[in-house]
């Protein structure tokens, strides 16, 4: 069975850092690019990155380019973001989400529970 | 970066309704589109993608068409379980992005 389990949300204040992980089962990670998606309280999903099999190729949301990153370590299936100079807007359910397999594939069969970050001061 | 454009943006409908839930992209994106159910605290639910391959295991009840800039997620006949709120999300390009969603209440 397939499974992500998130971790690592909390209260932050702005202008801290947090950072996320995910911990994949059931299947085998280093085959499949993964992303993290989000969603504030109350409001519509957001992608926020992806992150290619081998961690070679990365894609961030505008909004968070420069302050977050998206990272993996196959040995350990496991699926971090590391989120830096955090404001306010970045409030949000943090989950991750796993693509299928193929190129053109977009989709998110398999997400996780979700992870809560509260950006206040 | 592309905008997805939801209409409308909830309304009510009774069960047995036939419901039609539209999705504009800013531009064309072929047929590189999803669509999600998320009930309250749940993680989204994948219904459709490729814009009309349905997800296995989906009640046949759903069904996606479109291409190109103009999409549409179609319930046939509404049941309870399907109150809900809904999502499309194109993948053609980064960054990929969600429609702003359609919450369907009942009347």
């Amino acid at each position: 069975e397939v499974q992500l389990v998130e971790s690592g949300g909390g209260l932050v204040q702005p202008g801290g850092s947090l950072r996320l992980s995910c911990a994949a089962s059931g299947f085998t990670f280093s085959t499949y690019s993964m992303s993290w998606v989000r969603q504030a309280p109350g409001k519509g999903l957001e992608w926020v990155a992806n992150i290619k099999q081998d961690g070679s190729e990365k894609y961030y949301v505008d909004s968070v380019k420069g302050r977050f990153i998206i990272s993996r370590d196959n040995a350990k299936n496991s699926l971090y973001l590391q989120m830096n100079r955090l404001r306010g807007e970045d409030t949000a359910l943090y989950y991750c989400a796993r693509r299928p397999l193929g190129f053109s594939s977009g989709w998110y069969y398999y997400w996780g529970q979700g992870t809560q970050v509260t950006v206040s001061s | 970066a592309i905008r997805m454009t939801q209409s409308p943006s909830s309304f009510s409908a009774s069960t047995g309704d036939r419901v039609t839930i539209t999705c504009r992209a800013s531009q064309g994106i072929s047929s590189y589109l999803a669509w999600y159910q998320q009930k309250p605290g749940k993680a989204p639910k994948l219904l459709i993608y490729a814009a009309s391959t349905l997800q296995n295991g989906v009640p046949s009840r759903f069904s996606g068409s479109g291409s190109g800039t103009d999409f549409t997620l179609t319930i046939s006949s509404l049941q309870s379980e399907d109150f809900a709120t809904y999502y499309c999300q194109h993948y053609y390009s980064y960054p990929w992005t969600f429609g702003q969603g359609t919450k369907v209440e009942i009347k």
